[in-house]
């Protein structure tokens, strides 16, 4: 266990379904991020989060709705996701965004859209 | 952000010392040298970071040259365990600094 927990492991849902991605952590950071990770692609950051306040989103589509209420948890809202979509999920935790701060990871979310 | 430039793949045999090297030449005085890894089916894990000067801890070593155009990412004893990507990352000391992962260094450890 990282510190970072993610949940659920692993979902397959349809083009037409609405699901949610859980993160938490207990580490005491204020910042968190979602990250995306296709096969044979780097991994692509999504949005971060500050302070519960998001500072960045990096093009991502519409159907990707990202929601931090506090600075213990995040979640990534899903709707009318297309097959290109399936990949791991991976949400991240640092204690401030400077460059001078580690990221810590979770095992991240498999997701299959059929 | 400035690049870093990593093999794509190295292999080493178990209990052996492994050297990963990455270039960077258009680093900034600014920049920090971080390592992250990541293991099959699991999320990137922090190995280590620096600026400057040579670091040690329990994981590995991280040498950086004198001119910090290039780094090194020492692993004294590589177990199967090791086997991972390997990412070295450039990240300024500003406060919106970013985590943008390259494609690695895949690290095969044989017996």
């Amino acid at each position: 266990e990282t510190g970072v927990t993610q949940t659920p492991r692993h979902l397959v849902m349809g083009m037409t379904n609405k699901k949610s991605l859980k993160c938490e952590q207990h580490l005491g950071h204020n910042a968190m991020y979602w990250y995306k990770q296709s096969a044979k692609k780097p991994l692509e950051l999504m949005f971060v989060y500050n302070f519960k306040e998001q500072t960045e989103n990096n093009s991502v589509p519409s159907r990707f709705s990202p929601e931090c209420p506090n600075s213990s948890h995040l979640f990534l809202h899903l709707h009318t996701l297309q097959p290109e979509d399936s990949a791991l999920y991976l949400c991240a935790s640092s204690q401030e965004t400077g460059g001078t701060y580690g990221y810590t990871f979770g095992s991240g979310t498999r997701l299959t859209v059929v | 952000d400035a690049k870093t430039t990593q093999p794509n793949s190295m292999e080493s045999n178990e209990e052996e010392p492994v050297h990963l090297p990455c270039n960077h030449s258009t680093i900034s005085g600014t920049d920090y040298i971080h390592w992250y890894r990541q293991l099959p089916s699991q999320g990137p894990e922090y190995v280590i970071h620096g600026l400057t000067s040579n670091v040690n801890n329990r994981m590995a070593s991280l040498a950086i040259a004198e001119d910090r155009k290039s780094s090194t990412l020492i692993l004294h004893r590589a177990t199967l365990r090791d086997a991972a990507v390997y990412y070295c990352i450039l990240r300024p000391t500003g406060t919106a600094s970013k985590l943008t992962f390259g494609t690695g260094t895949r690290l095969q450890v044989t017996l």
